[in-house]
């Protein structure tokens, strides 16, 4: 089965523009969260998609917004970008499930975006 | 910003030393999970823990959930070169609202 797919893996911007990135799940996985990286700040959480609807946010600007398509593929936008938005952007997905036991996520590689 | 606090935030050891590392937080979780995370690729996940006080082992990596749900520690026994990595605590209290450590750079001298 294959793996998480995020592209591109490399990005580079300047500021002001505006960029999307992409996350294929595993085939089957209808949740899809989205993660900024950073060397300053470690992982943290910036929302997560099921069934095409965002189920839980985190504490980002609006800057930074999100979609998921009927085929659980989902697609981050960053807009107005700052330096501060360099990072490596980890998209994870979890498979269905019950209950309200935890769910294991699969992260991606990873796209690495610089903002000059 | 992380909620939880993860320490050492670095390490350097003699292949075969055992390895020890913890997470601490002011918030109860409900589900302790540590990963790994090598370069140019995303965490993988090594150890989930469901319950306060549980102790869960894969291979040579102990991991337990400490009794008051707001810290967790890993151990590595007889580390061997390919445990060099970062290594990453999460806290997850709603369905996948989880926060992370700042990760443990782990350096394996042979």
């Amino acid at each position: 089965k294959a793996g998480v797919t995020q592209t591109p893996r490399y990005l580079i911007k300047t500021r002001g523009q505006q960029v999307t990135l992409s996350c294929s799940p595993i085939s089957g996985h209808r949740s899809v969260s989205w993660y900024q990286q950073t060397p300053g700040q470690g992982l943290q959480f910036l929302f997560e998609y099921f069934s095409e609807t965002q189920r839980n946010k985190g504490n980002f600007p609006g800057r930074f917004s999100g979609r998921q398509f009927s085929n659980s593929r989902s697609e981050m936008n960053v807009s107005t970008l700052e330096l501060g938005d360099s990072a490596l952007y980890l998209c994870a997905s979890s498979p269905p499930t019950s209950g309200s036991s935890y769910n294991e996520q699969f992260f991606g590689p990873g796209t690495r975006l610089t903002v000059l | 910003g992380q909620q939880l606090n993860q320490s050492p935030q670095s390490m350097f050891i003699q292949e075969g030393e055992d390895v020890s590392m913890n997470c601490t937080s002011s918030s109860i979780f409900n589900t302790w999970l540590w990963y790994k995370q090598d370069p140019g690729e995303g965490p993988v996940l090594l150890i989930a823990l469901y319950k306060a006080g549980e102790l869960t082992s894969n291979g040579r990596l102990t991991a337990q959930f400490g009794i008051t749900r707001k810290d967790s520690f890993l151990n590595i026994s007889a580390s061997i070169p390919s445990d060099v990595g970062i290594y990453f605590c999460a806290g997850q209290r709603g369905n996948n609202d989880m926060r992370f450590g700042a990760g443990t750079r782990l350096t394996v001298k042979p």
